[in-house]
C-alpha cells in the first residue's frame, strides 16, 4: 500500500513568492496533520484535520500560513508571501480514525528554502 | 501541558555496543500513548513502536527493546548490538487522551544516534 505523499519533495524560492505544499494521505484515514521541523524548535504541528474539516489551527504561525482539505485524498499547506524564516522540512502524516492508540504515519516531507 | 525531554542530543558509538535512549515525559492525563520513531539521514520519520499507559510491559524486537516505567515517567529505548544502518536521529513522542487535548503528537527534541564501523 501506499504511504502518505507529498509534493514537491524539494522547494526553493525567493521571499515575497507563495509557495504551495501538497499532501496525498493514506486511503481509509481520517486525519491529516501538518507538522514542521526546524532546528530551532525540532518539531511541531501546525494544524490538523478530521474528515477534512480542521480541527485545531493553533500550531499555525501567523495569517500567511492556510492549509485546506478540498477532499479525503488530498490537502494544501500554502505559504503567501514566504519569508526566510520559514525555510523548514514540512511534513504530513495521516492515521485512522478509532482513538489516539492509533499510530500516525508520516510521508517524506518538503524540504523548503526559502531565500 | 504535556512535555518530552530527551536529555541526550547525541550518542556515538562503536559498531556492535549497545545503546540506551532516554525519554522522559510529562502529562497530567492517566490515558496516553507513547511512540518511538526513527529519522534516518533520508530525512523520513519512521515509526517504530507505540505503547499505552495502562501497558507496562517491556516489548523486544529484534535488536530493539523498550523500557517503559510509569513511576518514572520514562519511555527508554535500547538498540543491542548497534550496526551503522542504525545511525539516525531518534525521537520520542507523547500523545494524550481526552477529547480537549485533541490528537496532538508532541515530540521531544531527538536524539542522533552515530554508530561508527
Amino acid at each position: 500500500d501506499a504511504g502518505v505523499i507529498q509534493s514537491p519533495r524539494h522547494e526553493v524560492t525567493e521571499m515575497g513568492q507563495e509557495v504551495t505544499l501538497r499532501c496525498k494521505p493514506i486511503s481509509g484515514h481520517d486525519y491529516l496533520f501538518w507538522y514542521r521541523q526546524t532546528m530551532m524548535r525540532g518539531l511541531e504541528l501546525l494544524i490538523y484535520f478530521n474528515n477534512n474539516v480542521p480541527i485545531d489551527d493553533s500550531g499555525m504561525p501567523e495569517d500567511r500560513f492556510s492549509a485546506k482539505m478540498p477532499n479525503a485524498s488530498f490537502s494544501t499547506l500554502k505559504i503567501q508571501p514566504s519569508e526566510p524564516r520559514d525555510s523548514a522540512v514540512y511534513f504530513c502524516a495521516s492515521r485512522p480514525s478509532g482513538g489516539l492508540q492509533e499510530t500516525q504515519y508520516f510521508g517524506p516531507g518538503t524540504r523548503l528554502l526559502v531565500l | 501541558a504535556q512535555k518530552v525531554t530527551q536529555a541526550q542530543t547525541e550518542i556515538s558509538v562503536v559498531e556492535k555496543e549497545d545503546v540506551t535512549l532516554d525519554c522522559v515525559y510529562e502529562t497530567r492525563d492517566t490515558t496516553y500513548y507513547l511512540f518511538w520513531y526513527k529519522q534516518p539521514p533520508s530525512g523520513e520519520l519512521v515509526f517504530l513502536i507505540r505503547r499505552n499507559s495502562f501497558d507496562e510491559q517491556n516489548e523486544i524486537s529484534g535488536r530493539y527493546s523498550w523500557n517503559f516505567q510509569k513511576s518514572t515517567s520514562s519511555f527508554n529505548f535500547t538498540i543491542t548490538a548497534s550496526q551503522v544502518v542504525d545511525s539516525a536521529v531518534y525521537f520520542c513522542a507523547l500523545s494524550e487522551g481526552g477529547k480537549a487535548a485533541g490528537n496532538k503528537l508532541t515530540f521531544g527534541g531527538g536524539t542522533r544516534v552515530l554508530v561508527k564501523p
